[in-house]
């Protein structure tokens, strides 16, 4: 089954309007981390944001925040006011356990999401 | 300063061929990792090493060796290179408490 699991592999969204990438995940460890990373066109992983199972409040980064709802076991990124820069692909990852040496990151399929000027 | 720095950033190769791609993190991370990422964009864990002791080795081909000389260097090593190697290899770091960093990728293509 899959542990991460990005359900729109392509995305549209007009500059400055808001946009959310969803994200599902599947674990049975009470203690894991999702996070969320950018790929651009030019290839690498710039990390954006992260959410702690035990954390109380959902996580924000400038721009972005995450609508963490662990019940549903989403976490979705949500990106405000769109740059035509957002354009890029986006993953969503998780660790699962505490963090502890080789806990490493599942990924989800990722999504491409469009800046249209 | 580059956090995660990876050599060479592109790699292009014949069949048979055995190369090798270098990862150096400046982080004082104690963990490193080899993920790939293929033709449709997924990322998969490879390796994992723990001050140089191999911590995960997911189900690749015995024909990729990493080698940890120091807890800051993990180097990959692929032996007989096959059409199906062709990807993006990332190298990344950790340490606890703290998160991932990723190196700018290395994409080899094997012609």
């Amino acid at each position: 089954a899959q542990k991460i699991t990005q359900t729109q592999p392509g995305m549209f969204v007009q500059e400055k309007e808001a946009v959310t990438l969803d994200c599902t995940y599947d674990t049975s460890d009470p203690s894991y981390g999702l996070f969320w990373y950018k790929q651009p066109s030019s290839g690498e992983m710039i990390f954006l944001i992260y959410q702690g199972s035990y954390d109380q409040q959902n996580a924000t980064e400038g721009r972005y925040s995450l609508n963490f709802q662990k019940a549903r076991k989403s976490a979705n990124l949500v990106i405000s006011a769109s740059q035509l820069g957002d354009s890029a692909m986006y993953f969503c990852a998780m660790r699962e356990g505490a963090y502890n040496a080789g806990n490493m990151l599942t990924f989800g399929g990722g999504t491409r999401l469009m800046v249209k000027p | 300063d580059t956090a995660v720095s990876q050599t060479p950033k592109y790699l292009v190769t014949q069949m048979g061929n055995d190369k090798s791609i270098k990862c150096e993190q400046n982080l004082g991370h104690d963990t490193m990792y080899w993920y790939k990422q293929d033709s449709k964009k997924f990322l998969k864990i490879m390796f994992s090493y723990n001050n140089k002791e191999l911590i995960i080795n997911e189900t690749v081909p015995n024909r990729f060796s990493p080698k940890s000389p120091d807890k800051a260097h993990l180097n990959l090593h692929i032996n007989s290179l096959e059409l199906g190697d062709s990807a993006v290899y990332f190298c990344a770091s950790s340490r606890t408490g703290g998160g991932y960093t990723f190196g700018s990728g290395t994409r080899l293509t094997v012609v």
